[in-house]
């Protein structure tokens, strides 16, 4: 693995069924996120983890969950899906999450095209 | 509410110069980034401001004026390549990232 890797690729899911993205970094940072980005819109942040063992919700959390057990996994779990979580899903990782004052710049994987009919 | 606004599109001659603007207006300001993301790809980093002034990375240079709100990215000696949507996200009080909806360019030979 080199950076941060998605799967699956892309999925097209029933109304109603519970999905997990999965979501893998191997540069040992301590935050990471969720985001969906539709057509129009800028990034929207769904989850994040500031370090293993927290998260916290973003700005659209409603119907999506996530766990950061360890370092290098945080997946997203839809419950139960519906047809507006149609998106494309962002996985990102950081070094840092402005903890110690410093910003640094995110690492993005490849996304899953997600369809929900 | 925090809002950050760029042109929907913009079109360009290859080998020419280009501008993008940025407006924002957020609770808060820790730094600006600006990302290029290809059709069909992640996005990827391009610079990080947080001082005013100018920031200067090979073809690529960006701009920040804190007390207007306002960031730049230029680029010049365009090539086709740099067809993509670049993407601005000011970092607010809070450290979270808030992005604007992107403008894509389109460069034509």
């Amino acid at each position: 693995i080199a950076g941060i890797t998605q799967a699956p690729t892309s999925q097209i899911l029933a109304a109603g069924r519970r999905m997990t993205l999965r979501c893998t970094q191997d540069m040992r940072h301590n935050a990471m996120y969720w985001y969906r980005q539709d057509l129009g819109l800028g990034l929207r942040l769904i989850h994040y983890s500031n370090t293993a063992g927290t998260t916290g919700k973003g700005e659209v959390p409603d119907g999506y969950s996530v766990s950061r057990a360890n370092t290098d996994d945080f997946p997203l779990t839809l419950a139960s899906a519906v047809p507006s979580q149609t998106s494309v899903y962002f996985c990102a990782s950081s070094d840092s999450r402005g903890a110690s004052g410093s910003v640094d710049e995110q690492f993005f994987g490849p996304g899953t095209r997600l369809t929900v009919l | 509410g925090q809002n950050i606004d760029q042109p929907t599109e913009m079109t360009a001659t290859e080998g020419a110069i280009v501008q993008i603007n940025c407006t924002y207006q957020t609770s808060g300001f820790n730094g600006l980034f600006w990302y290029q993301q290809h059709a069909g790809e992640a996005p990827t980093f391009l610079s990080y401001n947080v001082l005013d002034g100018l920031e200067e990375k090979g073809r690529f240079s960006s701009f920040l004026s804190r007390s207007k709100g306002y960031s730049y990215l230029l680029l010049k000696e365009l090539q086709m390549k740099d067809s993509a949507s670049y993407l601005c996200a000011v970092i607010d009080s809070n450290y979270q990232l808030i992005w604007g909806a992107g403008t894509k360019l389109i460069i034509k030979p």
